[in-house]
């Protein structure tokens, strides 16, 4: 069965900071991976995907994760973090034969600190 | 504009009163889906729908209904509300069937209260 962790509830940074938002998953194949980001009020918008090839990818609002096989990982990532980052971060997997079902992560909100 | 619109954004009901959330995009999409959020426990799939009167159960579908008249619509019906089902609830869509190529698109999410 498919799952996803997200072992940190809440993160805070200070603006300008490095983030990294952990995610651990388990599938027994390679999964289809997501992240999303939910603003207070707001929907779900997705961040970046990973489906094959090059493990690092690159997402909207400077985002970036890497996906590391051997540590069933897709953790998340940002070099200078803006007040605006400030929201809860979804990590989902899919299953590539999957009816478009995503399982999403319990999330991590993050805060950040001027 | 291309959206997802879920209508009311906040619901404050009783148990056992009949309601709906309804559900609309503009976008042409075949795929649509309701989740829950719930704090500690993220978004889980209430039912999905593939294309018109296509509809199937998602991982937490007990108390609730859908249908899929329209490729637009997609109502979240609740017969007989409980206080569980208090829950932040989003409507999303997508337009093609079992690809994650385009992403899901989601609404701004439709609180419900039920006392």
């Amino acid at each position: 069965a498919q799952s996803v962790t997200q072992p940190d509830i809440h993160i805070t940074v200070s603006e300008g900071a490095s983030l990294e938002l952990r995610c651990n998953y388990s599938y027994g194949a390679t999964p289809y991976l997501f992240w999303y980001v939910q603003s207070p009020g707001q929907g779900l918008q997705l961040l970046l995907k990973y489906f094959s090839g090059d493990t690092l990818v690159q997402g909207i609002k400077g985002f970036e994760a890497e996906f590391k096989r051997s540590q069933s990982s897709f953790n998340l990532r940002k070099p200078s973090v803006h007040w605006s980052d400030a929201a809860e971060y979804f990590c989902a997997v899919g299953s590539p034969t999957g009816a478009n079902n995503l399982f999403f992560g319990t999330g991590t909100r993050l805060t950040v600190i001027p | 504009e291309a959206q997802v619109t879920q209508n009311p954004r906040y619901l404050i009901t009783v148990t056992g009163k009949k309601l709906t959330v309804t559900c609309s995009q503009n976008m042409n999409h075949e795929y649509m889906s309701w989740y829950r959020q719930d704090p500690g426990l993220g978004l889980r799939q209430i039912y999905y729908s593939m294309n018109v009167e296509v509809t199937d159960k998602g991982d937490v579908p007990e108390g609730y209904k859908v249908s899929r008249k329209e490729k637009r619509n997609f109502p979240l019906i609740l017969e007989s509300p409980s206080p569980n089902q208090t829950s932040l609830y989003f409507c999303a869509s997508t337009d093609r069937q079992g690809s994650y190529n385009s992403p899901l698109h989601f609404g701004n999410g439709t609180r419900l209260t039920v006392t």
